[in-house]
């Protein structure tokens, strides 16, 4: 059975530049989660999707992120513009929602480089 | 007050020792607790959950003290393979939220 897939795997921009980040979940998970890792520190949430509906997006930057998950499938995240902290590796996962087994599974990551 | 604190470590252990390490929790309404693991450069995957009345997976044992608000993981008998970085997760009853800690460092040399 194919993982969580994401692409980029890196990626590296200048600042005030835009950039996009996909997500495929695994087949049957209806929900999606973007995570933000920063060096040296634990992923933060940044969105969580419920098949195609944002549930929680408390913790996503909203002046420069964007998220969808058209359809309640793929998702793609977009940051514009660009800023320097934004430098981290941004990771989707999925899993049939938390009630099931707490476990999410995450994808490769996207490592986003902000010049 | 981070939601969850871990001792970063590193952690660095002959073949065969015995590691162990805790996390602790600030938010008393966590329900459910976790072990992931991190290898270099890589995704987060599940180590094992934690019970209350604590639980083992072959050389790892976890345990939970609600009392003091920490949950601990112990590694026996460590293999070169188990160097990674150990993640602390914790959530809430009826939060999808989960909280993970910075995570905890374990170098295991030959």
């Amino acid at each position: 059975e194919a993982g969580v897939v994401q692409s980029p795997r890196y990626k590296i921009i200048e600042k005030k530049q835009p950039v996009a980040f996909w997500c495929n979940p695994i087949s049957g998970h209806n929900t999606l989660y973007w995570y933000r890792q920063n060096l040296g520190q634990g992923p933060e949430l940044l969105i969580r999707y419920e098949n195609e509906e944002a549930v929680d997006d408390s913790q996503l930057p909203k002046d420069r992120f964007s998220a969808e998950r058209l359809k309640g499938v793929d998702s793609t995240l977009k940051i514009q513009p660009a800023e320097l902290g934004d430098s981290a590796v941004y990771l989707c996962a999925s899993n049939q929602g938390l009630a099931r087994t707490g476990e999410l599974f995450f994808g490769e990551g996207s490592r986003l480089t902000v010049l | 007050r981070k939601e969850v604190e871990q001792d970063p470590g590193p952690f660095n252990v002959p073949e065969g020792a015995t590691v162990a390490f805790n996390c602790t929790y600030s938010n008393s309404a966590s329900q459910s607790f976790f072990w992931y693991r991190q290898d270099c450069r890589k995704e987060p995957k599940l180590l094992m959950s934690v019970y209350s009345s604590g639980n083992e997976d072959g050389r790892f044992t976890a345990q939970l003290n609600r009392a003091s608000q920490y949950i601990s993981l112990l590694i026996r008998d460590s293999k070169l393979s188990d160097s990674a970085t150990y993640l602390c997760v914790v959530n809430r009853v009826n939060d999808y939220k989960l909280s993970f800690g910075a995570g905890t460092t374990v170098t295991v040399r030959a």
